[in-house]
């Protein structure tokens, strides 16, 4: 089965701790991408990667971190710098050249 | 204003019935548009691409209007499973970027 597997599906943190996210494809797309949707709002890039060992800040990158050392792996950290770090974080990924995004399950994270 | 906006809803539909949705975007050199759909706690789901010429997929149009910018998605013969958020998507010409609206929530009743 070919998809992009996030996890865990629900997280819990206390305030000051970094928690770490994991997306995992095996399509063998080339692009990776981290979102956070806010309810009633629509998705906010966080950071994007194009190519391994490269990636680039999107629109809310700030208290998030990340790193592509494999195609297949594109781990986010959301750091005790966040400052609300309660959403939805949604992984996608797309093929070279090609604008279609496809989605992970979703990571719905929590800071108690 | 946003670069990407939709009528929230909820539109409130019987089954059977036809209902369309509008979306307009700020940025002309927006090169891509597709629609998504969104279950309640899911991912979203592309539903499909908008193309100049517009585009059908069995009960499913999309239109776009380029001098207007706005894309528009049509359903007929609406079915209880076709409840759900639906995100108009817009990107630019660097392609790697796609900006979502906040959606369109679709209640379809028996």
């Amino acid at each position: 089965d070919g998809g992009i597997t996030q996890s865990p599906k629900y997280l819990f943190r206390k305030e000051g701790q970094n928690v770490t996210l994991s997306c995992e494809q095996n399509l063998n797309h080339d692009a990776m991408y981290w979102y956070r949707q806010d309810p009633g709002q629509g998705l906010r890039l966080i950071y994007y990667s194009q190519i391994v060992n490269d990636f680039q800040k999107g629109d809310i990158a700030e208290g998030y971190s990340v790193s592509r050392e494999k195609k297949e792996s594109f781990p986010l950290t959301v750091t005790s710098a966040q400052k609300n770090p309660t959403a939805f974080y949604l992984c996608a990924s797309s093929s070279w050249g090609k604008d279609e995004q496809f989605f992970g399950p979703g990571t719905r994270l929590t800071v108690l | 204003r946003k670069e990407v906006e939709q009528d929230p809803g909820p539109f409130n539909v019987p089954e059977g019935a036809t209902v369309a949705f509008n979306c307009t975007y700020s940025n002309s050199a927006s090169q891509s548009f597709f629609w998504y759909r969104q279950d309640c706690r899911k991912e979203p789901k592309l539903l499909m691409s908008v193309y100049s010429s517009g585009n059908e997929d069995g009960r499913f149009t999309a239109q776009l209007n380029r001098a207007s910018q706005y894309i528009s998605l049509l359903i007929r013969d609406s079915k209880l499973s076709d409840s759900a958020t639906y995100l108009c998507v817009v990107s630019l010409d660097s392609s790697y970027k796609l900006i979502f609206g906040s959606g369109t929530r679709l209640l379809v009743r028996p």
